[in-house]
C-alpha cells in the first residue's frame, strides 16, 4: 500500500520562529510537492521537486523555503513563520514526467499563534 | 493564468444523486481529476479522465466532459452518508503541475 506520511498531524508554532515539516514516502517517486490548504481557496502550490536537490517554486513560495536530499524526503521550511501562515499543508508524490496521480500525505495543520 | 472553479457546497439526500459541476480555463489540459478528501485526511484520486474522452464510468460514479465548454461533472448515484467529504476538482497539462479547485463540500442528509 503506497503511503505518504508527514511528521506532525497538529503544530502550534509562535511568530517568527522557523518551524519545519517533513514528509516521507515509501513508494520511490520522483516527483514531490507541497501544498497549502485554506477554505474556499483549495489547493495552492507552494514548491516542488522532480529530483533530488531540485526545486521549482510553486504559485505561492515566498516565505517559504524546501529541501530535498534524499529522493524519500521532502521538508518545507517557514524561515520565520507568520501568523498569515496559518493553515493545513498538505505534501504529495507523484511518478513519472507527468503529474498524473499525486499520493497525499494527512496533512499537518499548522497554527502560528 | 490557468483557473478551476466549483460550487463550494451541495447538500442532497441519501440514495439521490449528486452532481458536482467544475469549470477550468487551460483548453491544453490533458488530464482532469476527481479528488476527494474525507475529514482529517489527505487527498485521494477518485476519478480522472482524458481530454479526448466524453465520458467515463466507474460503479456508482459516472464523469463526463464538455471540452468546448470546459465543463467537467461528477456524477455519484445513490449517494450515501459516507460519500459525505469533500471533492476536488482538478486538471494538468501533463506536465508537473495540476491546478486544483477550491473544492465542493459534499453533504449527505440521511
Amino acid at each position: 500500500d503506497v503511503k505518504v506520511t508527514q511528521s506532525s498531524r497538529y503544530l502550534v508554532k509562535r511568530t517568527g520562529e522557523k518551524v519545519f515539516l517533513e514528509c516521507v514516502q515509501d513508494m520511490d517517486h520522483e516527483n514531490m510537492f507541497w501544498y497549502r490548504q485554506d477554505p474556499g481557496l483549495g489547493l495552492r502550490l507552494i514548491y516542488f521537486s522532480y529530483d533530488v536537490k531540485m526545486k521549482e517554486k510553486g504559485d505561492i513560495p515566498e516565505g517559504y523555503s524546501v529541501s530535498r536530499e534524499k529522493k524519500e524526503r521532502f521538508s518545507l521550511i517557514l524561515e520565520s513563520a507568520s501568523t498569515n501562515q496559518t493553515s493545513m499543508y498538505l505534501c504529495a508524490s507523484s511518478t513519472g514526467t507527468t503529474s498524473y496521480e499525486q499520493y497525499f500525505g494527512p496533512g499537518t495543520r499548522l497554527t502560528v499563534t | 493564468g490557468e483557473d478551476v472553479e466549483q460550487s463550494l457546497f451541495l447538500s442532497v439526500r441519501e440514495g439521490d444523486s449528486s452532481v458536482i459541476n467544475c469549470t477550468y480555463t487551460d483548453s491544453s489540459s490533458t488530464y482532469l481529476y476527481w479528488y476527494k478528501q474525507e475529514p482529517g485526511a489527505g487527498l485521494q484520486l477518485l476519478t480522472y479522465i482524458f481530454s479526448n474522452m466524453d465520458m467515463k464510468q466507474d460503479q456508482r460514479l459516472t464523469v463526463l466532459l464538455n471540452k468546448k465548454d470546459k465543463h467537467l461533472s461528477l456524477r455519484i448515484a445513490d449517494t450515501q452518508t459516507g460519500d459525505s467529504a469533500i471533492y476536488f476538482c482538478a486538471e494538468s497539462g501533463g506536465g508537473f503541475k495540476t491546478i486544483f479547485g477550491a473544492g465542493t463540500r459534499l453533504f449527505v442528509k440521511a
